[in-house]
């Protein structure tokens, strides 16, 4: 059974703050996502991340970067987090080309930034 | 880039009709399309998807199809029952390495009793 967790489900953070959110997964899987939820905005994707090391931009990318020094771990990262930044990160992994392209999600992190 | 637009935004359905979503996406290398199911409070789960070379998929209840001239592909649910409730998402890749799946904004099904 895949695996993909987040290792944070609620955080709260103040205007300014540096925050870490990490995403690890147990499938071995190539490609790993970070979106972002709002209410009728749908899934929008923040960065990917193909192979280590690797990242491209999704649609929404300012104001934050990633991390992948491994190949089971992809990091989101704000480096000033601002109150525009509050909502719901889900982190998602999938087999890379030629395999199925279902996407595995995380339950979601919850940020309040105050 | 990709763009994917979906509708309706919100639908109710009475329990046993039929309920349908409709996706268009605007890059004509997309070729995978899939479908992801979220209920509340819960992630979101692949429930069907589709693949360019192919027009129509069944699986027991839902099907989607496509039309890849339009550039537009369906959900469609028969014989609705209360777990159908939930927010859906369509999707569209082309599949290559580095490409980024965009979903659309969501419909939130609501099966009426």
């Amino acid at each position: 059974d895949v695996k993909v967790t987040q290792s944070s489900r609620y955080l709260v953070k103040r205007t300014g703050e540096k925050v870490f959110l990490e995403c690890v997964q147990d499938m071995d899987h190539e490609n790993m996502f970070w979106y972002r939820q709002d209410p009728g905005l749908g899934l929008r994707l923040i960065y990917f991340s193909y192979d280590v090391k690797m990242k491209e931009k999704g649609d929404i990318p300012e104001g934050y970067s990633v991390s992948r020094e491994k190949k089971e771990r992809f990091s989101l990262i704000l480096e000033s987090a601002s109150t525009n930044q509050t909502s719901m990160y889900l982190c998602a992994s999938s087999f890379g080309t030629g395999r199925t392209g279902e996407l595995f999600f995380g339950e979601g992190s919850r940020l309040t930034v105050l | 880039g990709e763009n994917v637009e979906q509708h309706p935004s919100t639908l109710s359905v009475q329990e046993g009709d039929s309920a349908v979503i409709k996706c268009t996406y605007s890059d004509s290398a997309s070729n995978y399309f899939p479908w992801y199911k979220q209920e509340l409070g819960k992630r979101p789960q692949l429930i069907i998807d589709i693949r360019s070379n192919v027009g129509e998929k069944k699986d027991q209840r839902i099907a989607v199809t496509l039309n890849k001239t339009a550039k537009h592909f369906s959900l469609h649910i028969t014989e609705t029952q209360p777990e159908d409730s939930a927010v859906y998402f369509c999707a569209a890749s082309r599949r290559n390495r580095d490409d980024k799946i965009i979903f659309g904004k969501g419909t939130r099904l609501h099966i009426l009793p």
